[in-house]
């Protein structure tokens, strides 16, 4: 059973640029949540999506960040119109239900 | 505010010495508790967790950690470290809810000295 995948790894975009993080969660998990890791700093949680409904979006900057869980494919993060303060890595859990969540390797996102 | 504490940044050990990491949460509720681990280069992954039942629960890799909930504290100990311990340690809560929004502390950086 694979473990949660996020791709890409190393995303580098420039100012204005829209980022797209991408995240497979564990096989039969339908439950995702989304975390940002600033330098030096501990995750923060952004985002808890079910298939294709969004539970908690509480962590989530108010512009510019939105997040899917579509029933097929993977859930995805998106940040459009980058900015410096966006540099960070964003990591993705799953879980089958509510109690341990798994987590996947990051996607470590710089912005120029 | 629920928050998550830990007091220690950066830990320095030599191999065989015993490694107790600090872990403090804020919430009169009901917590459930975790402590990750992220090794170089790698993800993080779940050492040990608490929900209910035993205070001192028993992980992977020979770490421990005991609930205090007069103290608001969970930390994470070992009796003797090695090497291979070198990583990043997070401590997590939950805090009473319908699903586990989990909530992280700064983490730990250990550094193992053979």
């Amino acid at each position: 059973n694979a473990g949660v995948m996020q791709n890409p790894r190393h995303l580098v975009r420039r100012r204005g640029q829209e980022a797209r993080l991408r995240c497979s969660p564990m096989k039969g998990h339908s439950h995702v949540y989304w975390y940002r890791q600033l330098p030096e700093e501990g995750l923060k949680f952004m985002v808890y999506l079910q298939k294709e409904n969004i539970i908690d979006e509480s962590g989530m900057p108010k512009e510019r960040f939105s997040a899917e869980f579509p029933k097929e494919g993977p859930s995805i993060l998106r940040i459009q119109q980058v900015v410096r303060g966006d540099s960070a890595a964003y990591f993705c859990a799953s879980s089958p239900d509510t109690n341990e969540q798994f987590f996947g390797p990051g996607t470590r996102l710089t912005v120029l | 505010a629920q928050s998550v504490s830990q007091h220690n940044h950066h830990v320095i050990l030599s191999e065989a010495a015993s490694l107790e990491l600090g872990c403090n949460y804020s919430y009169g509720g009901t917590v459930n508790l975790f402590w990750y681990v992220q090794y170089p280069g790698q993800h993080l992954q779940l050492l040990l967790k608490y929900f209910s039942g035993d205070p001192l629960v028993k992980g992977i890799k020979g770490f421990e950690a005991e609930f205090i909930k007069s103290k608001f504290s969970f930390n994470l100990r070992k009796p003797s470290v090695q090497w291979s311990d070198t990583a990043e340690y997070f401590c997590a809560a939950s805090f009473s809810g319908g699903y586990q929004k989990v909530t992280f502390g700064t983490g730990t950086k250990l550094q193992v000295i053979p």
